[in-house]
């Protein structure tokens, strides 16, 4: 079974640019989670997708947003980057509609700004 | 209200016990506990519900206590295996997982 995939593995941007990052969820899993990594702040939730639609949101400004396509993939998009926008983002995925199941996490994208 | 870890980082000797604590000071409904090696994604090790049992994963136990708003991990005869970052993440009512610090773990030879 393949697991999460993350695109792409790096990135490097300057300030003021914008950033794509692509995740694909294992198959059957419906749900896809974004979270930052940045060194000394642990993982910080971003948002929660499921079916389509985004379930749950993190305390991050309205330039961070995503969105979930039919096949689940996920994309997370960040407008007006800032130097501390540089950080791991990785994505997880589960089955189903709830918190409660276990998150498989793919490898991360390292974004660095500039 | 991000959960608080403690300790913060812990070195053991193969073979030793250790004990990473996760509280919060707003009720709990359920705990999550991941370890993430260096370099590496986290990995799943257990989730506690609220009125739940305690769990176990190998030789790590982990016990939720709902009054207290805290949930320990419990690391038994560690191995080398065991290195890395523990979190701990939580949520309440709002369903929003909130992730702690992390505990990072060495156990050496």
């Amino acid at each position: 079974e393949a697991g999460v995939t993350q695109s792409p593995t790096h990135l490097i941007k300057t300030r003021g640019q914008q950033a794509t990052l692509r995740c694909s969820p294992i198959s059957g899993h419906t749900s896809v989670y974004w979270y930052q990594q940045a060194l000394g702040l642990g993982l910080q939730f971003l948002l929660w997708y499921d079916e389509g639609e985004e379930r749950n949101r993190g305390n991050f400004p309205p330039r961070f947003s995503g969105r979930q396509f039919p096949n689940y993939s996920s994309e997370l998009n960040v407008n007006a980057l800032e130097l501390e926008d540089s950080a791991l983002y990785l994505c997880a995925s589960s089955k189903g509609l709830t918190l409660y199941n276990e998150q498989f996490f793919g490898p991360g994208t390292r974004l660095t700004v500039l | 209200q991000q959960p608080v870890q403690s300790p913060q980082a812990v070195i053991l000797r193969e073979g030793e016990d250790a004990v990473i604590n996760c509280s919060s000071s707003k009720a709990l409904y359920s705990v999550h506990w991941y370890r993430q090696k260096h370099g590496e994604a986290p990995v799943f090790l257990m989730i506690l519900l609220k009125g739940g049992e305690q769990m176990r994963h190998e030789k790590i136990s982990a016990s939720f206590n709902e009054k207290k708003q805290q949930s320990s991990l419990y690391l038994t005869a560690s191995q080398l295996s065991y290195s890395g970052t523990y979190f701990c993440g939580t949520t309440g009512n709002n369903r929003k997982l909130i992730w702690g610090l992390g505990t990072s773990l060495a156990v050496n030879p």
